[in-house]
């Protein structure tokens, strides 16, 4: 099955700066990756997606880069705000077959952006 | 916050009693989720569901059980067989089809085994 890991576990950045978390997984046949962000208490929301055809995706401060050949992709923040401070969590998924599209989640990043 | 619900939102439990957590959702979403979150170890998968009628074992499906009689509904049950139900518990939804799967969450129930 697939294995997806993340990198690092905490990460602490000033506001203002950037923050990059990286995950690798082992699945060649996975073909779409979501990065969810928990704040706390409550529920991960889907912050930013990429399929296997792209290699870049953006959406305001937040980008999502992938790498097939090396099966890994990172996530993007620039000009953190105390606001981003969350546990963010990477996923992979086959995408269709009999998996369906089950999710497998990295072990998360707790990001703390200092004001 | 609708969509996809769950509760209670905090449930105590004796040890060796079973316990069921509510999954709802009206979405019209054809697949929903079970998911255990613990402290540093991300969201484990329990079973999954694409279809009524219809399931499968997750990661660490071991003394969980699950029942999908209607669309809408997803209820998870947790055995005196689980070695550590302690836990929070998310439920999710998607679609199947299309390449649009963002599952959307539940609140969540955090279940403590006194």
């Amino acid at each position: 099955g697939e294995n997806v890991e993340q990198h690092p576990s905490t990460l602490s950045v000033q506001e203002g700066d950037s923050a990059v978390i990286k995950c690798t997984y082992s699945d060649s046949a996975s073909n779409y990756f979501p990065w969810y962000k928990q704040e706390l208490g409550k529920r991960p929301q889907l912050i930013i997606d990429i399929r296997s055809n792209v290699g870049e995706k953006k959406d305001q401060r937040i980008a999502v880069t992938l790498n097939k050949t090396a099966k890994h992709f990172s996530l993007h923040i620039t000009e953190t705000q105390p606001e981003d401070s969350a546990v963010y969590f990477c996923a992979a998924s086959p995408g269709g077959g009999t998996s369906g599209s089950r999710l497998t989640f990295g072990e998360g990043t707790q990001l703390t952006v200092n004001p | 916050d609708g969509g996809i619900t769950q509760s209670p939102k905090y449930l105590f439990r004796k040890e060796g009693q079973n316990v069921t957590l509510s999954c709802e959702q009206n979405l019209n979403h054809d697949a929903m989720y079970w998911y255990r979150q613990d402290p540093g170890q991300g969201l484990r998968l329990i079973y999954y569901s694409q279809i009524v009628n219809d399931f499968q074992k997750g990661d660490i499906a071991e003394g969980y059980s699950v029942s999908r009689e209607k669309k809408e509904s997803f209820p998870l049950t947790v055995t005196s067989a689980q070695k550590n139900p302690t836990a929070f518990y998310l439920c999710a939804s998607s679609i199947t089809s299309g390449g649009a799967i963002e599952q959307f969450f539940g609140p969540g129930t955090r279940l403590t085994v006194l």
